[in-house]
């Protein structure tokens, strides 16, 4: 199985913030990459696929970049809905595996 | 509007047996491959099971395979998962979500349900 590292494991940042995320796989998966959001107690949210095309309706402040083995997701401006927990997943091969999750909280 | 609905979840004991519903709605549902996706109390994501569009392929998790198997009814537009000899690592929130795409070619999750809770107990 395909193996999906997340850093941070968690970060603090306020509103107005640029903040990034890495996440890396231990195999090349090419541009196969989904980032997902998730609030507590709800379920997850597609943001991007294909490592770089933002998913319908999702603001222009994320964006993800990055192919192979190393992908970043950024926001650009951290609004204060944004504050959640994000997660890589590789969409490269059976069986699909997400990264750990990166929590975004409030500084 | 586009959503999912799952039910069928509860508690279980130890060895027991539950058969997971999702009924779709808003959109085509024999167009999309689904996945059923759970999350452990305090954990992350798990990918549990995969199915293409008209069920001609499934894929299962290697930690449900042999207890657990995925099926849909496309007259029904439902999604299921029968899960078998369960156990205590069975425990969580169990999500169907839809993919993109029809055949698995990609595992891009679009659309999520509420999740429906699953935990085994005695």
């Amino acid at each position: 199985d395909i193996q999906m590292t997340q850093s941070p494991s968690s970060v603090s940042a306020s509103v107005g913030d640029r903040v990034t995320i890495t996440c890396r796989a231990s195999q090349g998966i090419s541009n196969w990459l989904a980032w997902y959001q998730q609030k507590p107690g709800k379920a997850p949210k597609l943001l991007i696929y294909a490592a770089s095309n933002l998913h319908g309706g999702v603001p222009s402040r994320f964006s993800g970049s990055g192919s192979g083995t190393h992908f970043t997701l950024t926001i650009s401006s951290l609004q204060p809905e944004d504050f959640a927990t994000y997660y890589c997943q590789q969409a490269n091969s059976f069986p699909p595996t997400f990264g750990q999750g990166t929590k975004v909280d409030i500084k | 509007q586009v959503q999912l609905v799952e039910s069928g979840g509860g508690v279980v004991q130890p060895g027991g047996s539950l058969r997971l519903s999702c009924v779709a709605s808003g959109f085509t549902f024999n167009n999309h491959a689904m996945h059923w996706v759970r999350q452990a109390p305090g954990k992350g994501l798990e990918w549990v099971a995969a199915i293409s569009h008209d069920g001609s392929n499934k894929f299962h998790a290697d930690s449900v395979t042999g207890r657990s198997t995925i099926s849909r009814d496309n007259s029904k537009k439902t999604l299921y998962l029968q899960m078998n000899s369960l156990t205590a690592e069975d425990t969580a929130v169990y999500y169907c979500a839809r993919d993109r795409d029809h055949l698995l070619r990609f595992f891009y999750m679009d659309i999520w349900g509420k999740g429906t809770p699953v935990t085994v107990s005695s």
